[in-house]
């Protein structure tokens, strides 16, 4: 089975609202989470990574949350805009630094 | 802003024919990376390169493909004998270590 999912697969929310994407991770001993947008027809963009000995970064608009006992990862973004809407993917990553990537969200925004 | 470049962006080819993708990681970068896409799914490792040889493959890199850096700049996948089921977008990625950065895909059709 995968090792890293995706809880809902579509996200539809409203231009300025903030937004909350969820992911469950299933290998204990990964140390490290990157959070990757994919907007249609391109590459994954790198958006935001946390290491296993945090709980929280902040970066622009964006705020991941890392909880180890439930092997959780969300990603949050404030005040979300039209041009937030793609696909958007956790990975984890252990000891390879080869990112093993879930299935994705689709995040909608509405104008 | 460094990027990783692929060329060509799509590619129609013909069951059994063979393929080279290339791709021209960031100049400082050591990690190099294939991953493809199917339509409509995850995005999916293939292969990891350092330091001029294969560090990890998954199960979908069998015979039937190769990769190369014939020079300073270029990094090549190489499919044999290109199936139906090899249709996808097929992203070059690269890294100095962890931040990993994609290239905007090659669409791969067969037919």
């Amino acid at each position: 089975g995968e090792s890293v999912g995706l809880h809902l697969p579509t996200l539809s929310v409203q231009e300025g609202d903030n937004s909350i994407i969820n992911c469950a991770y299933s290998n204990s001993a990964s140390d490290y989470f990157i959070w990757y947008k994919q907007e249609s027809g391109k590459g994954p963009q790198f958006i935001i990574d946390i290491r296993s000995n945090m709980d929280k970064r902040q970066g622009q608009r964006v705020t991941v949350l890392l909880n180890k006992t439930v092997k959780h990862l969300s990603l949050q973004i404030a005040a979300t805009q039209p041009g937030d809407s793609a696909v958007y993917f956790c990975a984890e990553l252990y000891r390879s630094y080869i990112p093993t990537f879930g299935r994705g969200t689709s995040l909608i925004v509405h104008p | 802003e460094p990027e990783v470049t692929q060329t060509p962006s799509h590619q129609v080819t013909q069951m059994g024919q063979e393929v080279i993708l290339r791709c021209v990681p960031i100049s400082n970068h050591l990690y190099f990376y294939w991953y493809r896409q199917i339509l409509g799914q995850k995005v999916e490792f293939l292969v990891s390169f350092y330091n001029n040889e294969i560090s990890e493959k998954s199960e979908i890199f069998d015979d039937q493909f190769s990769v190369e850096r014939p020079d300073g700049s270029n990094f090549t996948l190489k499919i044999r004998s290109t199936k139906l089921e090899d249709s996808a977008m097929y992203f070059c990625a690269s890294s100095e270590r962890t931040e990993i950065y994609f290239g905007e895909g090659s669409w791969l059709t067969v037919v």
